[in-house]
Parts: C-alpha cells; structure tokens; sequence
C-alpha cells in the first residue's frame, strides 16, 4: 500500500460547479496535511493546510480531516478553468512530506 | 526575489555524465528537501537537510546520488554516472520548520540521452 493514495484522475467538472479531489494515507501519527496544485511544466505550489479534524475554508476552497479514517479532502467551490490543474495531496511523515500521485483537474468552459 | 531558486533550469546530458544541481532555500528556511518527479507522478522523497546535517535519505536512492548543504545554506545535488532512467525534474524545498508547509523551487529538468 502506498503511503498517500489518490485517485490520477482526470476528473472534469464543468465551470461552477464542486469538485471534489481525495486523499487517503496510511500513516496514523501523521499531524498535518497540505494541498498543492501543480500547473502542466510549473513547481508546486500550496493553497492549503489542515492540521485539525473538521473543516478548513479559505475563499473557494475548502479542506476536510477525518484522522480517525485517515482521509483528507479538497473542496473547490465555483470551479473555474483557471483551476485546471494537478493537485497534489502531502502528508507529513516524520518531518518529511510524503505526496499522493497527485489528481489532474480539468474545469471545462 | 527571496524564493527557493534553482540553478540550472534545465540539463541535457549524455548518459555516463556527471551532473549537479543547486538549490538556494529561502533565507533562515532550516529544512532543505530534495525531490524527484516524472511525469504523471507526485514528487518522490530524495533526502532533506536540517541546517548542514543531512537527516534522511531515500532507500530508493542509489549511490550514485549524494547531496551536500555544507554550510546550511546552499544546497547541491550530484548525480554520477548518469543513467537514461534519472531523466525526471529534481525539485527544491524548503521549510522554516519540521511541520510547516515546504516552498519549492522551480525545478531542474534533467534530460539524460
């Protein structure tokens, strides 16, 4: 079993509506978890973080842990076609980040 | 510019070469990491620095790939004798601390023909 798991994708939504990209990971003394989005060619970047069971929203965006499933979840509320893109899910393994394959987003017009 | 930078963009390298990379972290960051990506994969753990001191490295990595960051502030990555199989993009990370968010650079994009 890999560390972090997440479904390659892609996943197509259409402009406005949520998508939704998963995250599962295998380390339960993981404390804290990262979403990055990764445009074709760039380096990543981050857009979220999560620490704490529940729900985390910023703008559009929104990031859910359930430690006790060991999942981790992102939210884009409104998507938009600059939002296609590849996201990645980090978990913190030892004070290394551990990332899924990442989930490819396409947000069609 | 005060981000993590990467230096080359871009290698071509004939296969058997020696190649190094560098990366400057952002300033004060303590934790350095170095990546590997290919394509259609998430960035795969190589080795991370704490200050100069070098914490962990990838089982995965062979010997042929050493790292330094020998006074704590720059870091290189040498990949000896290369192999077809190393072409991948080597990425640069740093951190302010051991749970916090890494910051990558833009990458080096190593082509082995």
């Amino acid at each position: 079993q890999k560390e972090v798991e997440q479904n390659s994708g892609p996943l197509s939504v259409p402009e406005g509506a949520i998508a939704s990209l998963n995250c599962t990971y295998s380390d339960r003394g993981s404390q804290s978890f990262f979403w990055y989005r990764q445009y074709s060619g760039k380096s990543p970047e981050l857009i979220m973080f999560i620490y704490s069971n529940g729900d985390k929203e910023d703008g559009r965006f929104t990031a859910q842990l359930n430690k006790a499933s060991q999942y981790v979840s992102l939210l884009i509320r409104d998507s938009q076609p600059s939002d296609s893109a590849t996201y990645l899910c980090a978990v913190n393994e030892g004070g290394k980040l551990i990332f899924g394959q990442g989930t490819e987003l396409s947000v069609k017009p | 510019d005060t981000g993590v930078s990467q230096d080359p963009r871009h290698k071509i390298t004939k296969r058997g070469q020696n190649v190094t990379f560098r990366c400057d972290p952002i300033s004060e960051h303590n934790r350095l990491y170095w990546y590997r990506q290919t394509l259609g994969q998430g960035p795969e753990f190589l080795t991370y620095f704490q200050n100069e001191a070098q914490l962990e490295k990838s089982r995965l990595l062979s010997d042929r790939f050493s790292a330094e960051r020998p006074k704590g502030s720059f870091s290189t990555l040498e990949i000896q004798r290369t192999e077809q199989g190393d072409s991948a993009m080597y990425l640069c990370a740093s951190t302010p601390g051991s749970t916090t968010w890494a910051f990558f650079g833009q990458g080096t994009r190593l082509t082995v023909v």
